[in-house]
């Protein structure tokens, strides 16, 4: 059975960093093919997919964040790290990370999502 | 970015209509297109990948068709359970992209 969990605050300051954990079971990050991906959505609005990383370290972010998004992975831990910089009170949305595979990019597990809200 | 458009934009149906959902990208994708159902305060949940292939455990009265730029997801008779927003996902090209979602009400 596969499990992923996002962690972290939930209140963050105008221009703080933000740091999120996924830990997940399940699958594991030293096996071919497995990645993992955070999406997040504002509140009642659509999805929107950030970054990725794969089992090889591949990383892949949406080009509009790119400068303020760096994705980690602990293979030993089971955890995939999300920082993002300099956040706005636009940046407030529940924060979903997700599994994929590299032959399968669509994301077939997702963790219950955490809310962030950007406030001073 | 390659762009995903949905109609129509919210539905309301009765128990056991047919409804059809659809997608369309702005450049053509090929098959690499996924499904995904979303129901308040949960996270999504996908039903669909590859355009037509059903997840495991999704019932089946839900069915993908489409491949190219043009996708359709169709719900053969309408449950209560199905009351949901309904979003379609490319993955054909980074930045993966997904459309604005449908919402589906049941009457």
């Amino acid at each position: 059975q596969i499990t992923l969990k996002e962690s972290g605050p939930t209140l963050v300051k105008p221009r703080q960093t933000l740091t999120l954990t996924c830990t997940f079971s399940g699958f594991s990050l030293s096996t071919t093919g497995e990645g993992v991906a955070w999406i997040r959505q504002p509140p009642g609005k659509a999805l929107e997919w950030l970054t990725l990383i794969f089992w090889d370290d591949d990383k892949r972010y949406t080009p509009s964040l790119e400068d303020r998004l760096t994705i980690t992975k602990d293979t030993s831990k089971n955890q995939v790290s999300l920082t993002m910089t300099n956040l706005d009170p636009v940046d407030t949305a529940t924060y979903y990370c997700a599994r994929l595979t590299v032959t399968m990019k669509s994301f077939d597990s997702w963790g219950q999502g955490t809310l962030v809200t950007v406030s001073s | 970015d390659v762009q995903l458009t949905q109609s129509p934009s919210s539905l309301s149906a009765s128990v056991g209509d047919r409804i059809t959902i659809t997608c369309r990208a702005s450049q053509a994708i090929r098959s690499n297109l996924g499904w995904y159902q979303q129901k308040p305060g949960k996270a999504p949940k996908r039903l669909i990948y590859l355009a037509s292939n059903l997840d495991s455990g999704v019932p089946s009265r839900f069915s993908g068709t489409g491949s190219g730029t043009e996708f359709a997801l169709t719900i053969s008779s309408v449950q209560p359970e199905d009351c949901a927003t309904y979003f379609c996902q490319q993955h054909n090209t980074y930045p993966f992209t997904f459309g604005p979602g449908t919402k589906v009400n049941i009457k």
